[in-house]
């Protein structure tokens, strides 16, 4: 089966620097997303990495191991407006994007 | 950047009733749209995948009576939700890419938040 894993819930500090791991099995890969959904509000999106490799933007950076099946989201110099869930999804052979539960990142001051 | 817009944001109805949801691609063209339903506290589910000019493809599990949708042009598709029942009440999420084939960015409406009393 495809299944895509990611932690449920992280706590970090203002000003800090935190990071989301997600770990994915799926029948073919067509490159993974990171988004970043507030509470009742929909997804936006951060980040596609299709390629090994960091993918630098602004605060928000994406790692990407396709040989590992492993991706991380990393947030630089938090701020109190980062608090929101964290989305990894991945696009299968068949172009389906199989998406994560999300993580709960709760920001304190 | 490109913008898809969701409509209505909220709506709330009675049971057995209808509801139709609207999303429009506004900058760019869209042959492909996606429907996600989100429980609260849970992941986005895939409904379907909205096909322009074609039927729609629905996920397993997902009743393609229950849930009517329409690709009648490239910058909109429409989710009806007919004879709505209060289990239906859910958040409701429509997707478009914008990218060139299927490995594009994908852009999300506002979402519409349906309550069936």
């Amino acid at each position: 089966g495809q299944n895509i894993d990611q932690p449920t819930e992280m706590t970090a500090t203002e000003g800090a620097i935190v990071q989301i791991n997600c770990t994915y099995q799926t029948s073919g890969f067509n490159g993974l997303f990171w988004y970043q959904q507030h509470a009742g509000e929909a997804p936006t999106f951060l980040s596609y990495n299709v390629l090994d490799g960091l993918e630098e933007k602004g605060r928000f950076s994406s790692f990407l191991s396709r040989s590992k099946g492993y991706s991380y989201l990393l947030l630089k110099e938090l701020q109190m407006k980062d608090s929101a869930s964290y989305l990894c999804a991945v696009m299968d052979s068949n172009y389906q994007l199989i998406w994560g539960a999300g993580t709960k990142l709760i920001i304190k001051p | 950047g490109a913008v898809v817009s969701q409509h209505p944001s909220w709506v709330i109805c009675k049971s057995g009733t209808s509801v139709k949801i609207e999303c429009r691609s506004l900058d760019f063209q869209a042959t492909t749209m996606f429907w996600y339903r989100q429980f609260p506290k849970q992941s986005l589910m895939l409904m379907a995948t909205s096909n322009e000019g074609s039927k729609a493809t629905y996920e397993q599990g997902v009743e393609k009576d229950k849930f009517l949708i329409n690709h009648a042009s490239l910058t909109l598709s429409t989710l009806t939700v007919t004879s709505a029942h209060p289990e239906d009440s859910s958040f409701y999420i429509c997707s478009a890419s914008a990218g060139t084939g299927d490995t594009g960015e994908l852009f999300f409406g506002e979402g519409s938040r349906l309550t069936v009393l």
